[in-house]
């Protein structure tokens, strides 16, 4: 079944503890991004990945690191989660940058304490 | 920058009328918009995408509609049914991978 995965779906953790969000995809999709959604905000792009080693910031990047060694794998690292980086994570994938549907991961609540 | 805007925040019907959601957007330089639904502490499921070619897309119960000049576009959901209910997020695509969102409608259709 094609698909976006995400580890974990729910985490509480505290200030200052560093902590890595997986997400992985089974469609061999080049493309590959970050949102987080916050109430009466929406969703906003956090960083975006056109393809192997190749990385963008989005629209609220600060307090965020990416990678992407693996074509199917696209890790966030929070380095060192704030109260502020409390919100709804959601990984999404698309073939083609322009005219693809995106897919999106189940997403991932976490809580900063 | 582009800004989506969707109207109605919430939507409140009876079973069997049929929905109209809103969406516009400010800047019509874009590739796609595409209709999602989310469920309660749930993912995004696509529903529509429309190129930016097209002036509609339907699927079964659903037909999306695009005005890329005057920057709209309407999600209708006929004879609407209590499974309907979720919230319903419009995106477009502009740039390179840019994709934009609105804050989503509201739908909660009364059995």
């Amino acid at each position: 079944e094609a698909q976006v995965t995400q580890n974990p779906r729910y985490l509480i953790t505290v200030t200052g503890k560093k902590l890595t969000v997986t997400c992985s995809q089974n469609m061999n999709h080049e493309y590959m991004s970050w949102y987080r959604q916050d109430p009466g905000l929406g969703l906003r792009q956090i960083y975006y990945s056109m393809n192997v080693e190749v990385t963008d910031k989005g629209d609220v990047p600060e307090g965020y690191k990416v990678s992407r060694k693996e074509k199917r794998n696209f890790p966030l690292i929070l380095e060192s989660p704030s109260p502020n980086q409390t919100s709804l994570y959601f990984c999404a994938s698309c073939q083609d940058r322009t005219t693809d549907t995106q897919y999106f991961g189940p997403g991932t609540r976490l809580t900063v304490l | 920058k582009q800004e989506v805007t969707q109207i109605p925040a919430a939507l409140s019907v009876p079973e069997g009328e049929n929905l109209v959601l809103n969406c516009s957007f400010t800047d019509s330089a874009i590739y796609n918009l595409q209709w999602f639904r989310q469920d309660p502490g749930k993912g995004l499921t696509s529903l529509l995408l429309i190129q930016s070619s097209q002036r509609e897309q339907t699927s079964g119960r659903l037909n999306a509609s695009l005005d890329k000049s005057s920057g709209r576009s309407t999600l209708y959901i006929a004879a609407s049914q209590p499974g309907d209910s979720a919230t319903y997020l419009c995106a477009v695509k502009t740039g390179d991978y840019k994709l934009s969102f609105g804050a989503g409608t509201t739908v909660t259709v009364r059995a």
